[in-house]
């Protein structure tokens, strides 16, 4: 079965640069969630999107950004990047606002230099 | 403060040795889920209990949600090197966010 798909899987920046992380959800999936999760600790929510529209919120800085287009794929922009913003970012996708089942990809490691 | 307690935080068992993971919390759930995570990769699903002292069987494991939905509790029989990973409670807190314990990293050496 096809699973989330994220990309890249590896991404190395530096202090103060910029990166795009893309999410592409399972087929028929309308929910995206962003996670971030640092070394030795659990996932933490950053922000999801219902069919192209934020649905919720979490520990997200504002020095990021998010959106979810058309096609039901989504991007997470990170600005002005620091050395604590490295971390596995996940995504997770989930048919259905609020559904309790969320199925994740296999991550993007961002390493800040 | 972490919402889910999990317990222990670490486990090094034998292969063909039993193990269970806890799960806790002082709140009630709709549902609790569990999630399987190897180095590098994303959480995997594994199961979601909804019902107040449901029980459900995945091969060799078996997930058993609390009566009053509070807490949770992983059990592997006849664990194998492939259940090495770390093990995962989460559930949705009031907000409707997914919430993560701190995980059981499990090791089982053949």
């Amino acid at each position: 079965a096809a699973g989330v798909i994220q990309s890249p899987r590896h991404l190395i920046k530096e202090k103060r640069e910029t990166a795009t992380l893309k999410c592409y959800p399972i087929p028929r999936h309308d929910t995206v969630y962003w996670y971030q999760q640092g070394p030795g600790q659990d996932p933490q929510f950053l922000i999801s999107f219902y069919e192209k529209m934020q649905s919720d919120k979490g520990s997200i800085p504002d020095r990021f950004s998010a959106q979810q287009f058309s096609d039901y794929h989504s991007e997470l922009n990170m600005s002005s990047l620091e050395l604590g913003d490295s971390a596995l970012y996940f995504c997770a996708s989930s048919l259905g606002d609020r559904s309790y089942e969320q199925y994740f990809g296999p991550g993007t490691r961002l390493t800040v230099t | 403060t972490q919402l889910l307690e999990q317990s222990p935080q670490f486990l090094s068992i034998q292969e063909g040795e039993n193990l269970t993971v806890y799960c806790n919390s002082s709140s009630v759930f709709s549902s609790l889920q569990w999630y399987r995570q190897e180095p590098g990769e994303g959480p995997v699903l594994l199961v979601t209990v909804v019902t107040g002292g449901e029980v459900k069987k995945l091969k060799r494991l078996t997930f058993q949600f609390g009566d009053a939905r509070k807490d949770s509790s992983l059990h592997i029989t006849a664990a194998q090197p492939g259940d090495t990973g770390l093990y995962l409670c989460a559930g949705f807190d009031s907000w409707g966010k997914l919430q993560f314990g701190a995980g059981t990293q499990v090791v089982v050496t053949p």
